[in-house]
């Protein structure tokens, strides 16, 4: 089973509102990403945590917050966000980052956002 | 400055007619590359996974190949089910350990009836 899950699939929210974005898998996978994605483009990555430590943040604003409760769970927290914020936020797990062939990345169906 | 470039940007052919898709890369320390399907609205779908020059990997009707400088996705007899955008990404050696994938921008791929 190659499933991330996540939720919610849409969420709509003003610019002063707070929100979470959650993410799962049960693969047993050590590390776990944030890609933003919007319309026609490619997926750009956020963040990367390995071992439940984030290792990489890829110089993304202050008003998204990662947080990695335990190695199944990913969270992105979402605080006065703005309209060019709105896009697809795509989750993803691998089984490690240091052993090469462990690298593949599983991606989840993400959560639409906009912000108005 | 890192650099994955897909060719063409947009396919369209008639279904059992077979075609090729470029992903050209300009990087240091290469370690892996990626293939990746998406349907719209959806999260990419794994493919292919290929480490090193010469190395190929098949599955149903889809071929993927890699040189020193770019990888090919080769598509054989295509339904129209096969439609999709194809993402080519390539995973770099910072030193590091923990790098997440850089994405070239996709071949939007339309398979007709």
């Amino acid at each position: 089973d190659t499933e991330v899950t996540q939720t919610p699939k849409h969420l709509v929210m003003g610019m002063t509102n707070k929100k979470s974005l959650k993410c799962e898998q049960h693969m047993g996978h050590r590390a776990m990403y944030w890609y933003k994605q919007k319309a026609k483009k490619p997926p750009e990555l956020m963040f990367v945590y390995s071992y439940e430590k984030l290792s990489i943040n890829e110089s993304v604003p202050s008003r998204f917050s990662p947080e990695c409760p335990n190695s199944s769970l990913l969270n992105l927290h979402l605080h006065a966000l703005q309209p060019e914020d709105s896009a697809l936020y795509l989750c993803a797990s691998s089984q490690d980052v240091q052993v090469l062939w462990a690298y593949e990345q599983y991606f989840g169906p993400g959560t639409r956002l906009t912000v108005t | 400055e890192d650099q994955v470039t897909q060719s063409p940007e947009a396919l369209r052919l008639q279904e059992g007619e077979s075609s090729s898709l470029n992903c050209s890369y300009t990087v240091s320390g290469l370690r892996g590359l990626f293939w990746y399907r998406q349907d719209p609205g959806k999260g990419p779908e794994f493919l292919f996974t290929l480490y090193s020059a010469g190395e190929e990997k098949e599955k149903e009707r889809l071929k993927a190949t890699l040189t020193k400088k770019e990888s090919f996705l080769h598509i054989t007899a295509p339904k129209p089910e096969d439609s999709a955008t194809y993402l080519c990404a390539v995973l770099v050696n910072s030193g590091g350990g923990a790098d997440g994938l850089t994405f070239g921008k996709g071949t939007h791929l339309i398979i007709q009836p």
